[in-house]
């Protein structure tokens, strides 16, 4: 199974910081990569698909890339409603994993 | 815009079979991936398995010996069956849409399923 890393597992950051988040997979997984918000009680929401694609209707601010098998999500200016918590997840093979989450808080 | 729902029993006892239901508005189950995702309280998430349209099935091996996802394009519905549960199956349970790509871009609202005498 392909096992996803990612780092911090939390994280403190004030409105206006940019902010990047790194997951790394235990192997080559081409880019098959998402990225997800949830926030509390809430289903997650997609964010970036396919490593560093912008699901429609999610603000510019929040980007995605990759190199070998790391990834990287960054949120260029935090805004008041982006303090929750981010997974990724591969869809390279099966069983789809996901890591264990970055929550993001208020500094 | 495709909306999906889940529904369902709230609490399964031990040793029993959960079972339920994504009802897909919106849009036509055709043509897709659907998928299963469970978040145990205060963890991550995990898949579950997905089905295509069609009927053809994958799941994850942690659970195969217990989990049957099945569809029924008539309905727009796609279902879970977990069998044999314990505490340990105690989650919010997801149903999902695999696309764009292979990433789970539309999901259901959840719901809290509780194994317990």
């Amino acid at each position: 199974d392909i096992q996803m890393t990612q780092s911090p597992s939390s994280l403190s950051a004030s409105v206006g910081d940019r902010v990047t988040i790194t997951c790394r997979a235990s192997q080559s997984i081409s880019s098959y990569l998402n990225w997800y918000q949830q926030k509390p009680g809430k289903a997650p929401n997609l964010l970036i698909y396919a490593a560093s694609s912008l699901q429609s209707g999610v603000p510019s601010r929040f980007s995605g890339s990759a190199s070998g098998t790391d990834f990287t999500l960054t949120i260029s200016s935090l805004q008041p409603e982006d303090f929750a918590t981010y997974y990724c997840q591969q869809s390279y093979r099966t069983p789809y994993s996901f890591g264990q989450g970055t929550k993001l808080e208020i500094e | 815009q495709v909306q999906l729902q889940e529904s369902g029993p709230g609490l399964v006892k031990p040793s029993e079979t959960l079972s339920l239901t994504c009802t897909v508005s919106g849009g036509s189950i055709s043509g897709y991936y659907w998928s299963w995702i469970r978040q145990p309280p205060g963890t991550g998430l995990e898949w579950i398995g997905y089905i295509y349209y069609s009927g053809s099935t994958t799941y994850n091996p942690s659970l195969k010996s217990r989990v049957t996802i099945s569809v029924d394009t008539s309905k727009n519905q796609f279902s879970l069956k977990l069998s044999s549960v314990t505490a340990a199956d105690t989650a919010v349970y997801y149903c999902a849409r695999l696309s764009p790509e292979w990433s789970m871009g539309y999901w259901g609202q959840g719901t809290l399923v509780t194994v317990s005498s």
